[in-house]
């Protein structure tokens, strides 16, 4: 079974460019969500999606966007990028578990580095 | 507001020795705690899953514990090997959806 796969694995842009990264989920799983790790800032929740919606977002400005498609894969936007926008974005993707309680499965990540 | 901090930061132990690694977290109203283990510049690899109805999970040399009452975890790493060395991460999961807040990571080197 093919884990979750995220591209491009490595991204280079400038201030002021736009970053699109990709995510396909484990087959089955209907929700994808986005982590952002910025060195020295730990893993902050992004974005949320599940059957195509948007369900929660985290403390970030709305220059950070994306969508599911149909397939239940995902892009996340980030425009008018800056340097702080450096960082391992990771997507996981998740089926409800039987407690309830969903169990994310994480991909490899992309690295956006922005100049 | 929930918050998960993970001591210490930094552990480099000689090939062989036992690796104790902690995490504690200030809400006990949580569904899961999950470890993870994260290698340089890559992504994250579930170690093991402890759902709030359990107080441990094992899989071959590790065990992870659970106490939510004084919120705390703690994750064995039984006769350590330098493939050991890597971050390791701990998470709550706090809605049913399945938004997980992490601690920042125990950076582990393991000496051969």
């Amino acid at each position: 079974e093919a884990g979750v796969t995220q591209s491009p694995t490595h991204l280079i842009k400038t201030r002021g460019q736009q970053a699109t990264l990709r995510c396909s989920p484990i087959s089955g799983h209907t929700s994808v969500y986005w982590y952002q790790q910025a060195l020295g800032l730990g893993l902050q929740f992004l974005l949320w999606y599940d059957e195509g919606e948007e369900r929660n977002r985290g403390n970030f400005p709305p220059r950070f966007s994306g969508r599911q498609f149909p397939n239940y894969s995902s892009e996340l936007n980030v425009n008018a990028l800056e340097l702080e926008d450096s960082a391992l974005y990771l997507c996981a993707s998740s089926f409800r578990g039987v407690s309830g309680a969903n169990v994310l499965t994480f991909g490899a990540g992309s690295r956006l580095t922005v100049l | 507001k929930q918050e998960v901090t993970q001591i210490p930061a930094a552990l480099s132990v000689p090939e062989g020795e036992n690796l104790v690694l902690n995490c504690s977290f200030t809400d006990s109203a949580i569904y899961n705690l999950q470890w993870f283990r994260q290698d340089p510049g890559k992504g994250l690899t579930s170690l093991l899953l402890i759902q709030s109805s359990q107080r441990e999970q094992t899989s071959g040399r590790l065990n992870a514990s659970l106490d939510k009452s004084s919120g705390r975890s703690t994750l064995y790493i039984a006769a350590s090997q330098p493939g050991d060395s890597a971050t390791y991460l701990c998470a709550v999961t706090t809605d049913s959806w399945g938004k997980l807040q992490f601690g920042a990571g125990t950076q582990v080197v393991v000496t051969p």
